[in-house]
């Protein structure tokens, strides 16, 4: 079945520096990937997500990209703020079947002011 | 618009018991999965319904059930708790599944003693 790694596991960063934070997956058939950002005491909320047909996809202060040949994907979020500051899961998902998600480990972002 | 309601919030069970979980999807939402979130093995997939149907199943033992209700509404059951079954239980909606995003709620903190 598919396997998600992620990396770091934590990543501290100063206010206004960029983050970035990289996955890797072992299907090859996967096409949707998505980020998740999850604060304490609630779930997991989608902030972006790609499919394989696309290179890179931007939303303001946060963008991915995916590189296929590689099977890996990163999300970058620059000007970092405070607010960022919670434990951001990436995922993916086979292409056949009705497979689910399957998540990276998680990494937990801090912003420091 | 509402979101994905869990309930309870929090529960706190005894080894040997069994315990079902509630969820109410997105108006309009067909697909409801369930996810079983520990901090040594992050989130894990349970099971997925679609339209009354579970149409994919994660690696859990049997002792882990679920179902969906004609309104789209889920519950699952855990049999026989043991105390690695301690964990937040996060259930997510989707219009028509892993290709249309995901929507989580809450979760359920069980705790087993």
């Amino acid at each position: 079945g598919e396997n998600v790694e992620q990396h770091p596991s934590t990543l501290s960063v100063q206010e206004g520096d960029s983050a970035v934070i990289k996955c890797t997956y072992s299907d090859s058939a996967s096409n949707y990937f998505p980020w998740y950002k999850q604060e304490l005491g609630k779930g997991p909320q989608l902030i972006i997500d790609i499919r394989s047909n696309v290179g890179e996809k931007k939303d303001q202060r946060i963008a991915v990209t995916l590189n296929k040949t590689a099977k890996h994907f990163s999300l970058h979020i620059t000007e970092t703020q405070p607010e960022d500051s919670a434990v951001y899961f990436c995922a993916a998902t086979p292409g056949s079947g009705y497979s689910t998600l399957t998540f990276g480990k998680g990494t937990m972002l801090l912003v420091s002011p | 618009k509402a979101g994905v309601t869990q309930t309870p919030r929090y529960l706190i069970k005894t080894r040997g018991q069994q315990v079902t979980l509630s969820c109410s999807p997105i108006s309009g939402h067909r697909s409801v999965s369930w996810y079983q979130q520990t901090p040594g093995q992050g989130l894990q997939f349970l099971f997925e319904y679609f339209s009354e149907t579970q149409r994919n199943k994660g690696n859990f033992p049997g002792r882990f059930s679920g179902r969906q209700f004609s309104n789209s509404r889920s519950e699952m059951n855990v049999s026989t708790l043991e105390l690695g079954d301690s964990a937040l239980y996060l259930c997510a909606s989707s219009w028509g599944g892993r290709d249309y995003g995901y929507t989580f709620g809450s979760g359920t903190r069980l705790t087993v003693v």
